[in-house]
C-alpha cells in the first residue's frame, strides 16, 4: 500500500458550500498531481505542485484552487461548490528520482446537490 | 503536448487466455517513460508495469509484458493466464523524464472484464 491518503472518500454537499479535499503523502515526494475522474473514467489533470510553493493549473480548466505550504500536503479547494463539480478526484505523487513511478491515494467521491 | 491513445473502451476475456491492450501515443521526446496502470473497482490505481524508452528489450512483469514499437509510437499490454482479480479499468501513461517536466498523461482507459 502506497503511502498516499485522501480524505474524505465520499461526501454529499449542498450548492454554494465552500470545500476542501485533503491529500497527504508521507513519502516526501516533491511533484504531487490532482485528477479529475469523470463518469467515463477518463483522467484529467486540473492542479499540479512541483515542491513547497509551486503549484500550477493542468490540462483541465477547474474551478478549484490548491495549495502547497508543506511538502507532504496538498489540499484542494473549491469556494463554491456546484453540481457540475460532482465527480471523483485523485491525487497522486512522484518520487524526485528513480524509476518515476506514481503513488495514487484511493480518491475523493464529491457529489453536489 | 502529449497525447495517449486507447482505441477499446471495453475488452472481455475468458479466465487463464491472454488478452492484449492497445497503446498509441504521440510525442517529439526522445527519452520518456510508459506505464500501464490498473484501477480496480473503487479501489486504488496501482502501477502495472513501466517501459523506459531508451530501452530496446520489452519490460515484463510476472503474467504482465508490454510490446513497445518505439518508431511506430505503440505500447501494448499483454497479460497472460488471465485471472478474475484482473478485472479493472487499465490506463496507458506516459511521462517525459523527471527533470524535462513530469505531468502524468493519461489515455481515456480501457476496461477489461474477466470472465470465469
Amino acid at each position: 500500500e502506497a503511502d498516499i491518503y485522501q480524505t474524505p472518500r465520499y461526501l454529499v454537499i449542498g450548492t454554494g458550500k465552500k470545500i476542501t479535499l485533503e491529500c497527504s503523502q508521507t513519502m516526501g515526494h516533491d511533484k504531487m498531481y490532482w485528477y479529475q475522474q469523470d463518469p467515463g473514467m477518463e483522467l484529467h489533470l486540473i492542479h499540479y505542485s512541483y515542491g513547497v510553493n509551486s503549484t500550477e493549473k493542468g490540462d483541465l480548466s477547474s474551478e478549484s484552487t490548491v495549495s502547497r505550504i508543506r511538502t507532504e500536503h496538498f489540499p484542494l479547494t473549491l469556494e463554491s461548490a456546484r453540481p457540475s463539480h460532482t465527480s471523483q478526484y485523485l491525487c497522486a505523487s512522484i518520487a524526485p528520482r528513480g524509476l518515476a513511478e506514481a503513488f495514487f491515494g484511493q480518491g475523493t467521491r464529491l457529489t453536489v446537490v | 503536448a502529449q497525447t495517449v491513445t486507447q482505441s477499446q473502451p471495453e475488452m472481455s476475456v475468458q479466465e487463464a487466455e491472454t488478452v492484449t491492450l492497445s497503446c498509441t501515443y504521440d510525442t517529439s521526446e526522445n527519452n520518456y517513460y510508459l506505464f500501464w496502470y490498473k484501477q480496480p473497482p473503487s479501489r486504488q490505481m496501482i502501477l502495472v508495469i513501466r517501459q523506459e524508452a531508451y530501452k530496446q528489450q520489452n519490460a515484463t512483469e510476472n503474467r504482465f509484458s508490454v510490446n513497445f514499437q518505439k518508431a511506430a509510437k505503440s505500447f501494448s499490454l499483454k497479460i497472460s493466464d488471465s485471472q478474475l482479480g484482473d478485472t479493472a479499468m487499465y490506463f496507458c501513461a506516459f511521462m517525459k523524464p523527471l527533470e524535462r517536466g513530469n505531468k502524468l498523461v493519461f489515455g481515456a482507459g480501457t476496461i477489461l472484464r474477466v470472465k470465469s
